[in-house]
């Protein structure tokens, strides 16, 4: 699976709208590429999955440019329960559940 | 629609025992898989599970191990406990061929 690099983490501040960019350089023509979000001793949660150009639902948007190499998602007007680890993850993971999750970006929403 | 069942929720064991954790999937889903969280190495894949057989492997030592069962019920397995195995133990199920897994809550697994 193609390798994610995401920043550590983020801080903004309710009512914001935050972006998290993931760099994938060497992502396949295959690779799907999804974003999970975390709270602490849960599991992760799906969010959002795109191939390329933009993807919205309820709760945010995936940015995809042209070359693929990287993502951005999107939480618009976050609150105080956004608070948590987001994770980018790149593959094509209908083959088969083998997930890998890099280190994440913990993001703090203050109030 | 339950979600993905994850017993039990926490589990305190002694070095050199062995524990059986458990993840009951969504209704329909045929594919679940293992992963364990660590503040040191993050969260890893362990094994996946689809229709009974193992179909992908992470790297982990053969202490671990699962199964799964006929109504897609799986056990995972760890065998002469370690310090360094507490963690989260996370499963996750899916349909099979579709994208975005569902996690149960995972089992806290302290060894002592």
């Amino acid at each position: 699976l193609a390798k994610t690099t995401q920043p550590i983490s983020m801080d903004s501040y309710e009512g914001q709208e935050v972006n998290i960019t993931c760099s994938h350089n060497n992502i396949a023509t295959n690779d799907y590429i999804t974003w999970y979000q975390q709270f602490p001793s849960q599991g992760p949660r799906f969010i959002i999955q795109g191939y390329k150009t933009k993807v919205t639902n309820e709760v945010a948007s995936l940015f995809i440019p042209a070359d693929r190499k990287s993502s951005t998602l999107s939480l618009p007007r976050v609150s105080l329960s956004d608070t948590a680890v987001y994770y980018c993850l790149v593959g094509d993971d209908a083959a088969g559940n083998k997930l890998t999750f890099g280190g994440g970006t913990r993001v703090l929403v203050k109030p | 629609k339950a979600g993905v069942t994850q017993t039990p929720r926490y589990l305190i064991k002694t070095r050199g025992q062995q524990v059986t954790l458990s993840c009951s999937p969504i209704s329909g889903h045929r594919s679940v898989s293992w992963y364990q969280q660590t503040p040191g190495q993050g969260l890893q894949f362990l094994f996946e599970y689809f229709s009974e057989t193992q179909r992908n492997k992470g790297n982990f030592p053969g202490r671990f191990s699962g199964r799964q069962f006929s109504n897609s019920r799986s056990e995972m397995n760890v065998s002469t406990l370690e310090l360094g195995d507490s963690a989260l133990y996370l499963c996750a199920s899916s349909p099979q061929g579709t994208r975005g897994y569902t996690f149960g809550s995972g089992t806290r697994l302290t060894v002592v």
